[in-house]
């Protein structure tokens, strides 16, 4: 069975300095990875997907993610946080039939 | 514009009143799911739909139900619900489920209270 974990429920930053969100994953296949977003009291959002293309995955605004096999990670980055990032991010594992497993998620504060 | 529309977003029933959710896209899509949202639990799936006609139960199915008569719609129906119920729900549909790529496009969210 397949399963997420993200290693960090909050993770505070300074606007300006970078961002890791890490994330850890179990799966029996080659699966597929998702980062989701979520802004207060909105849906879902997908940020970026890795579906064993190349191991870095860029997403939208600036977000990028690396998918480590050997580590089965796939941490979620940004080279300069700003205020518009506060937000809960889902990593998310997906191996077939859209059977998606999703973290538990990370609540990003960005401090001025 | 591509969507995932639900209604109603906000709900507070009592216990044992029936309720529907409903859950509408715009995509064509084959594919749909509810979950629901706890803290601290992430994102856990109800039930999914894989094409019309075509449902089968996720990680915590009990105390709903759903139907999917068409392509477009997939309502969450809780026949007698309780507080333990109360949560954060989200629709979402993709294209064919017979992928692990297809990432699953969200609705806006439906919160529950039940007292």
């Amino acid at each position: 069975a397949q399963s997420v974990t993200q290693l960090d429920s909050h993770v505070s930053v300074s606007e300006g300095t970078p961002v890791l969100l890490r994330c850890n994953y179990s799966s029996s296949y080659s699966p597929s990875l998702f980062w989701y977003v979520q802004h207060p009291n909105k849906g879902l959002q997908l940020l970026l997907k890795y579906t064993s293309a190349a191991t870095l995955v860029k997403g939208i605004n600036g977000f990028e993610a690396e998918f480590k096999k050997s580590e089965t990670s796939f941490h979620l980055t940004k080279p300069s946080a700003h205020m518009s990032d506060a937000a809960e991010y889902f990593c998310v594992v997906s191996d077939y039939n859209n059977d998606m497993r999703f973290g538990a998620g990370t609540r990003l504060t960005v401090k001025p | 514009e591509a969507q995932v529309t639900q209604n109603p977003r906000y709900l507070i029933t009592v216990t044992g009143k029936k309720l529907t959710v409903t859950c509408s896209q715009n995509m064509n899509h084959e594919y749909m799911s509810w979950y629901r949202q706890d803290p601290g639990l992430g994102l856990r799936q109800i039930y999914y739909s894989m094409n019309v006609e075509v449902t089968d139960k996720g990680d915590v199915p009990e105390g709903y139900k759903v139907s999917r008569k068409e392509k477009r719609n997939f309502p969450l129906i809780l026949e007698s619900p309780s507080p333990n119920q109360t949560s954060l729900y989200f629709c979402a549909s993709s294209t064919s489920g017979a992928s692990s790529y297809n990432e699953q496009f969200f609705g806006p969210g439906t919160r529950l209270t039940v007292l």
